[in-house]
């Protein structure tokens, strides 16, 4: 069965810390490996990464794919409150002829002035 | 200008009613999608929809029923509501997805919070 492991679950920290938030994939057909950031609605988008050792940038956060330990990291630096939020990660697997996204169960990430 | 849109925002219904969430893109995407949210948070794909043509179908039972009748337009009807049916109801469409889903983010709409008593 295709699994999407995000870890910590949980996290709390101080503004200005630096946060590293993980995601591991088992999957049988892979293609694509996504970030998404939901705060009180919907998810939106942070990063598309489908080859191995690309830094993805924006702003304060950065993300990496390895795709030969199956993994992926999402960096966020000088944290904000306003980064509070539930960070997920999500996986394009074929099916088919079609993909579809599988996603993580999140991990929700607290910031404290 | 809402990219996707969904309808209505909150839904509080009994049990073994009958209920539908409309949703709408007007991103010109062809592939539109259904989440379902748990209380938990974990959003997991329920259908999707290729230029009207149903192209995912997950393990959900057969009281909810997608309908595209055009490929701006999911909806989705949901018969004899069960307490086990509450959860937040995400659209979401992209790009393709049969040529290369795989290349394009998803855009979600704002969620329809359902509440089953």
């Amino acid at each position: 069965e295709d699994k999407v492991v995000q870890s910590p679950l949980s996290l709390v920290v101080h503004e200005g810390d630096t946060v590293t938030l993980n995601c591991s994939y088992e999957v049988t057909n892979f293609r694509s490996l996504l970030w998404y950031k939901q705060e009180k609605k919907a998810p939106t988008f942070l990063f598309m990464l489908t080859s191995s050792g690309i830094e993805k940038k924006s702003g304060r956060l950065s993300s990496i794919l390895d795709k030969k330990e199956l993994f992926s990291i999402l960096n966020i630096t000088a944290t904000q409150t306003g980064d509070s939020a539930i960070y997920l990660c999500a996986v394009y697997i074929r099916l088919g002829s079609n993909y579809k996204l599988t996603f993580g169960k999140g991990t929700l990430l607290t910031v404290n002035p | 200008d809402t990219a996707v849109s969904q309808t209505p925002k909150y839904l509080v219904t009994q049990m073994g009613n009958d209920k539908s969430i409309k949703c709408e893109q007007n991103l010109g995407h062809d592939t539109m999608y259904w989440y379902k949210q748990d209380s938990k948070k974990f959003l997991k794909i329920m259908f999707s929809y290729n230029n009207k043509e149903l192209i995912i179908n997950e393990t959900v039972p057969n009281r909810f029923s997608p309908k595209s009748p055009d490929k701006a337009h999911l909806n989705l009807h949901i018969n004899s509501l069960e307490l086990g049916d509450s959860a937040v109801y995400f659209c979401a469409s992209s790009q393709d997805a049969s040529g290369g889903a795989y290349s394009y983010e998803q855009y979600f709409g704002p969620g329809t919070r359902l509440t089953v008593t």
